[in-house]
């Protein structure tokens, strides 16, 4: 049973570039959330997806934006880069289930984003 | 105020003995509570989950719930030097189509 897998594993950018990183959930899992996570923080929320739709989302600019595909993999793009957007970024997946406390969410391995 | 608040540590036990996390949370709506653990450099490792008040028990983990308080802890007994990570408090709320809410980690070390 595959786990959350990202890819690429680190990025090196420089600034005013953009960037797509790429997740694919836990099998049997049909929602996509990504993180940032900045040294020395918890994560924080960029947004979610479901359905191939952006259902939440966190407080990060426009430049940030995504995608998700029919097979439930999602894309993270972030425009416009700034050294503030060097982090971890981390995509976790879970099952959702309307009204239910059951829907503990597994995280990928993280894309290291470096913007010089 | 944060909506999951963590002190952010070091905590510093010495193997063996028990290690405690605390954690709080302002959302009393949140239904569903979780701890991970991160070694540096790592993603969250999803190790607790817990969704009633009280204990719940998995080899030597223990979280604990207190929805009137709005505290959540983890117990580590025996605590071993690869326990050494920062441990991540995370809560839900089903009303929030799963949005997880993140305290900032409290570093434990664990000295041999």
């Amino acid at each position: 049973d595959a786990g959350v897998t990202q890819s690429p594993t680190h990025l090196i950018k420089t600034r005013g570039q953009q960037v797509t990183l790429r997740c694919s959930p836990k099998s049997g899992h049909d929602t996509v959330s990504w993180y940032q996570q900045a040294l020395g923080q918890g994560p924080q929320f960029i947004f979610q997806y479901y359905e191939e739709e952006e259902r939440q989302r966190g407080n990060f600019p426009d430049r940030f934006s995504g995608h998700q595909f029919p097979n439930y993999s999602s894309e993270l793009n972030v425009n416009a880069l700034l050294l503030g957007d060097s982090a971890l970024y981390l995509c976790a997946s879970s099952l959702y289930l309307p009204g239910l406390a059951l829907n503990e969410q597994f995280f990928g391995p993280g894309t290291r984003l470096t913007v010089l | 105020q944060k909506e999951v608040e963590q002190n952010s540590g070091p905590l510093s036990v010495p193997e063996g003995a028990i290690a405690s996390l605390n954690c709080t949370y302002s959302d009393r709506g949140s239904q569903s509570f979780f701890w991970y653990r991160q070694y540096s450099g790592k993603s969250p490792e999803l190790i607790m989950s817990i969704y009633s008040n009280g204990d719940k028990e998995d080899g030597r983990f223990t979280a604990q719930l207190n929805k009137a308080s709005q505290y959540v802890s983890l117990l580590i007994r025996d605590s071993q030097p690869s326990d050494s990570a920062t441990y991540l408090c995370a809560v839900n709320t089903p009303y929030n189509f799963n949005k997880f809410y993140f305290g900032s980690g409290t570093k434990l070390n664990v000295k041999p």
